[in-house]
């Protein structure tokens, strides 16, 4: 069964830092999304991509971030100068024509020391 | 808007007893409701889902839920609990009538099947 597949697995970075989190979704899904989670916290809404555009976002999605979709098979979300607090687990999904459920990778854990 | 609540963070059953994690939502129209498990160090994986029709849907790993309109319900059951069903569990809804907005997760319901 196809996988959203997400890399790294676990990224240190320093305070200030920028970081790339990566994710490939299944090919054929259209509708692309980034969810944390801090740990021991429930599972919370970052961003919601579709054709090529950012089609909601949550209060947490401030200037710091962005996604981009560089070549129609990754799905990439930047963190352009990371603090302490965001430091959580990031899931990535897709969803295939509206047509639930979504989909999620295993994570990227995200450590900013 | 919608919102998911799991009253309980933490279910303990035996091994081989019925389980039941509660979970109760608030939409404005008729719900998507889903179920999604997550082991240790892992991603969600899905469960099981109501979109429409019966309202008690089956799902992976012999999980079964129960859409209760009346009760705003969609508690997730087992006939018989494994010890390998300790896991975190989370309840999502989503309103399909509100354009694209995202799956809205509870808090997520911790439970521990002991042997």
């Amino acid at each position: 069964e196809p996988e959203v597949t997400q890399t790294p697995s676990h990224q240190v970075t320093q305070m200030g830092q920028e970081v790339i989190l990566r994710c490939v979704p299944i090919s054929n899904h259209l509708y692309f999304y980034w969810y944390r989670q801090i740990l021991g916290q429930k599972v919370e809404f970052l961003v919601s991509f579709y054709n090529n555009e950012i089609s909601e976002k949550s209060e947490i999605f401030d200037d710091q971030f962005s996604v981009e979709r560089p070549d129609g098979s990754n799905f990439t979300l930047k963190i352009r100068s990371t603090k302490l607090e965001d430091s959580a687990m990031y899931f990535c999904a897709s969803l295939a024509g509206g047509k639930p459920p979504l989909h999620f990778g295993n994570g990227t854990r995200l450590t900013v020391t | 808007a919608q919102s998911v609540a799991q009253p309980e963070d933490q279910v303990n059953v035996a091994e081989g007893n019925p389980l039941t994690v509660k979970c109760t939502y608030s939409v404005s129209g008729n719900p998507y409701l889903f179920w999604y498990v997550q082991y240790p160090n892992r991603g969600l994986q899905f469960l099981l889902k109501y979109i429409t029709g019966d309202n008690l849907v089956k799902g992976s790993y012999g999980f079964e839920a129960e859409f209760n309109k009346s009760q705003t319900s969609f508690h997730l059951k087992k006939p018989s609990a494994l010890v390998s069903d300790s896991a975190l569990y989370f309840c999502a809804v989503r309103d399909p009538n509100s354009g694209n907005t995202p799956l809205v997760f509870g808090k997520g319901t911790r439970l521990s099947v002991i042997a």
